[in-house]
This record gives structure tokens, C-alpha cells and sequence, in this order.
């Protein structure tokens, strides 16, 4: 059954670093997804990606924060100056249609130091 | 905004014991009400989409219900491997990005 991967599993970083977390959505999938989930805190949408632009982002995507599809396969979300507040599990997901279930990946810890 | 709300946080049943979990909600233009599943450390699993009041969804021992306000996950004869944070989420009209509730903390004790 196709899934979404993501890696790393875990990133350590110190703060003030650039991160690039990056992700395989499901192959067929169109549209892609970033979100984040605090510790003990509800899941966040943080941006939404489709035909090589972004389509719609939150007010926690700020301008430390991108997205690329830098090739056919991975979609990839940067972190230019990590802080402390970053430090979260960050989920890429994709969905074929706009309007269907968006599928999500195993998630990159990111703990920022 | 669109607003989603679950409870009770946490639920803890006996193994066979049936309960349902509820999801209240407000959105502009629903496009789609989601529960997945969520186990630690993972991501969350898709389970059911549901579009309209008076929809229902079936899997297994689990059934998701729609209102006009709210959705209830009914889960009956409940196994330890049901055990996991059961999620709801909503997309309102002209969204891409879900808006998830907290979660309930399911455990089902043997």
C-alpha cells in the first residue's frame, strides 16, 4: 500500500540553524501538505502546496518557514533560523483531490536546542 | 474560524465494553469531516471521511456518525488494539488545511 515517508525520524538542531525536513508524498498525489504538532498540543496546518506554488498557508508559516518540490519525487519544507518554539513533530501529508482525505507520514521530531 | 472540540480528553474501557467519542464543531462551508487514528509517536491514520448530516461510515468494530454540529465515533466491543488518540478535523470552505481537534486518549484495558 503507498505511503507517505519522511526523513529524518529525528533531527537535532541548535537553535539559530537552517533545517530541511523533507518528504515523499504518495506517488499519484497532487497535493501536499505540512503540519506541526507541539507536544501534548493539536495537530497545526502550516502550509499547503499544488502545482508548484504554495496554495495556502497559516500564521505560523512565517518567512523563516518554505516549501520546495525541488524534483518529481520529494517535497521538502525549510527552516532558515531555528528557535526553540520550533521544536515540534512536523507531518507531510497529500491527498489526490482537493477535497479527499489528506494521508499523512510518520512524522520528523525535530528538537531544537 | 473553524473550531473543533472533542470529548471526554481521555476514555478508559474494559476489553468488549462499547462507548462513543464525540467531535462538536463549527466551520464555514463544511468540505469534509476526518477521524483518524493516532498511536505515539506516529502520524495520524486515515480512518473515515464524512460530507454530509446524516452520513454514517463503518470499519470494523468503529462507525463515525455527522450532524449538522457534531460527530461521534462509536466503537463497539472494543479490543486492547483499539487503544490509540482518536482524531477529528474539519475542512471548511475555501481551506486546503485541516483544523484538528485535541484528540481523545482511548485505552482499553484487557
Amino acid at each position: 500500500e503507498p505511503e507517505v515517508t519522511q526523513t529524518p525520524s529525528h533531527q537535532v538542531t541548535q537553535m539559530g540553524q537552517e533545517v530541511i525536513l523533507r518528504c515523499v508524498p504518495i506517488s499519484n498525489h497532487l497535493y501536499f501538505y505540512w503540519y506541526r504538532q507541539i507536544l501534548g498540543q493539536k495537530v497545526e496546518f502550516l502550509v499547503s502546496f499544488y502545482n508548484n506554488e504554495i496554495s495556502e498557508k497559516s500564521e505560523i508559516f512565517d518567512d523563516q518557514f518554505s516549501v520546495e518540490r525541488p524534483d518529481g519525487s520529494n517535497f521538502t519544507l525549510k527552516i532558515r533560523s531555528t528557535k526553540l518554539e520550533d521544536s515540534a513533530m512536523y507531518f507531510c501529508a497529500s491527498s489526490d483531490r482537493n477535497v479527499n482525505e489528506q494521508f499523512f507520514g510518520p512524522g520528523t521530531r525535530l528538537t531544537v536546542l | 474560524e473553524d473550531q473543533v472540540t472533542q470529548s471526554p480528553e481521555a476514555l478508559r474501557l474494559q476489553e468488549g465494553e462499547s462507548s462513543s467519542l464525540n467531535c462538536s464543531y463549527t466551520v464555514s462551508g463544511l468540505r469534509g469531516l476526518f477521524w483518524y487514528r493516532q498511536d505515539p509517536g506516529k502520524g495520524p491514520e486515515f480512518l473515515f471521511t464524512l460530507y454530509s448530516a446524516g452520513e454514517e461510515k463503518e470499519k470494523e468494530r468503529l462507525k463515525a456518525t455527522l450532524t449538522k454540529k457534531e460527530s461521534f465515533l462509536h466503537i463497539t466491543a472494543p479490543k486492547p488494539e483499539d487503544s490509540a488518540t482518536y482524531l477529528c478535523a474539519v475542512r471548511g470552505g475555501g481551506a486546503d488545511g485541516l483544523t484538528f481537534g485535541k484528540g481523545t486518549h482511548l485505552i482499553i484495558q484487557p
